[in-house]
């Protein structure tokens, strides 16, 4: 089974489409992210919630949009896609935000906007 | 957001050889952690280190945890090819929770 499972694996779209990437953890973890990991591997947190709720909303375009419809679940949809909004994004999960718990992360979205 | 410094940024040895990976900050940490990441995958944790000064063992690997809880090291003993992949450590902050923050990730080649 797999712990932390994200759909599409490959997407590629053009410019100004609108996309979604789901996300599900059957660890039963509290706390579920979004990271972006762009060409040069750099890892960056997008958002984190807890229990559905959001807790971390980094400097992210507001054409980024997650949704947690319960806890096992976080979607992120995108608006009007851009060119640099090319990368890998990974979903994650840990048993609650607290500082020291393992980050199980999914096999990664790869987004290629055209 | 508290930086994390990875170095070197790419490293590539041959087998048998020893590397270490370092991982520098300004802002202490209430704990780090080291992923490997291998391509196509996502990170998946090796270690966690909590207690400044700490050392800990995986195999072939050994962590650090500077004193001040401010840096961290990974050395690999006599490498092999399945060590090659993407080292990333990760900082908690220090005053509250989430683990959140990365370096930019020490890319490792080992060859035949």
């Amino acid at each position: 089974d797999t712990a932390v499972s994200q759909t599409p694996k490959y997407l590629v779209t053009q410019m100004g489409n609108d996309k979604s990437i789901k996300c599900e953890q059957n660890l039963g973890h509290d706390t579920m992210y979004w990271y972006k990991q762009d060409s040069k591997k750099f890892l960056k947190i997008m958002f984190s919630y807890n229990n559905k709720e959001l807790i971390i909303n980094e400097t992210v375009p507001n054409r980024f949009s997650p949704k947690s419809p319960d806890k096992a679940h976080l979607n992120l949809h995108i608006n009007s896609l851009e060119l640099g909004d090319s990368a890998v994004y990974f979903c994650a999960s840990s048993q609650d935000g607290g500082s020291g718990n393992t980050i199980y992360f999914g096999e990664g979205s790869w987004l290629t906007v055209v | 957001t508290q930086l994390l410094e990875q170095s070197p940024q790419f490293l590539s040895i041959q087998e048998g050889e020893n590397l270490t990976v370092y991982c520098n900050s300004s802002s202490v940490f209430s704990s780090l952690q080291w992923y490997r990441q291998e391509p196509g995958e996502g990170p998946v944790l090796l270690v966690t280190v909590v207690t400044g000064g700490e050392v800990k063992k995986l195999k072939r690997l050994t962590f650090q945890f500077g004193d001040a809880r401010k840096d961290s090291s990974l050395h690999i003993t006599a490498a092999q090819t399945g060590d090659t992949g993407l080292y990333l450590c990760a900082g908690g902050p220090s005053n509250s929770g989430y683990a959140l923050n990365f370096g930019k990730g020490t890319s490792l080649l080992v060859t035949p």
